[in-house]
């Protein structure tokens, strides 16, 4: 089945760019979805199919995708970014749904 | 706007088993794909089961394939995972999210969780 990597913690200080990454096999090819989930709540989409933002979501949000590795980009990070951030991609080799372990972003 | 509440959560004996309910609201229900994640305490999200716009397609993760059987009622609105021969380790929060298509799309929705939690 395919598998996905995450750093499992990023630090950024307020005011500065965080880069959350998601390692996978040829990932260039899939679409890349990536969630928010902040301490006791649902997660939510930040962005999908690469670089997408759904709306409400800051244009601070931003991904790409290509090669091996897909990033999410928080620009101008602040205090409420603080979060755990999962990538997910859909194996169309299995019809299975696959999310990354997740990177908690802590903000210094 | 868009509204997933589940519902069914609770404690259940080692092999026990349980439903869980998701209603939604404010979207065409028949037109999407309906799936389940869960997240055990202080883990990661791990994807469950999905089920087709017309119920007709399931897919299920491997750890809960043939243990569990997810299904719809789109006269009323409303997802279901029947979860037998339970396990301690499918204690969880087990969410309902919303897929933007039918299957294959991502998930743009979430409801709030439900938790179980399987215990003697």
């Amino acid at each position: 089945s395919y598998v996905l990597t995450q750093p499992p913690s990023v630090s950024v200080a307020p005011g500065q760019t965080a880069r959350i990454t998601c390692g996978g096999d040829n990932i260039g090819s899939e679409s890349v979805h990536w969630y928010q989930q902040k301490p006791g709540q649902a997660p939510i989409l930040v962005v999908y199919d690469d670089r997408d933002r759904p709306s409400g979501i800051p244009e601070r949000f931003s991904g790409s995708n290509s090669g091996n590795t897909a990033t999410l980009t928080i620009s101008r990070v602040e205090a409420g970014d603080e979060a755990d951030y999962y990538c997910e991609v859909w194996d169309t080799d299995s019809d299975l749904y696959v999310f990354g372990p997740g990177t908690k972003v802590t903000v210094l | 706007q868009v509204h997933l509440v589940e519902s069914g959560g609770g404690v259940v004996q080692p092999g026990g088993s349980l439903r869980l309910s998701c209603a939604g609201s404010g979207f065409t229900f028949s037109r999407h794909g309906m799936h389940w994640v869960r997240q055990a305490p202080g883990k990661g999200l791990e994807w469950v089961a999905v089920i087709s716009y017309d119920g007709r397609k399931e897919y299920y993760g491997a750890s809960v394939k043939g243990r569990f059987n997810i299904s719809r009622d789109n006269s009323k609105n409303t997802m279901y995972l029947q979860m037998n021969s339970l396990r301690a380790e499918d204690t969880a929060v087990y969410y309902c999210a919303k897929d933007n298509y039918d299957l294959g799309d991502y998930f743009d929705y979430w409801g709030q969780g439900t938790l179980v939690t399987v215990s003697s």
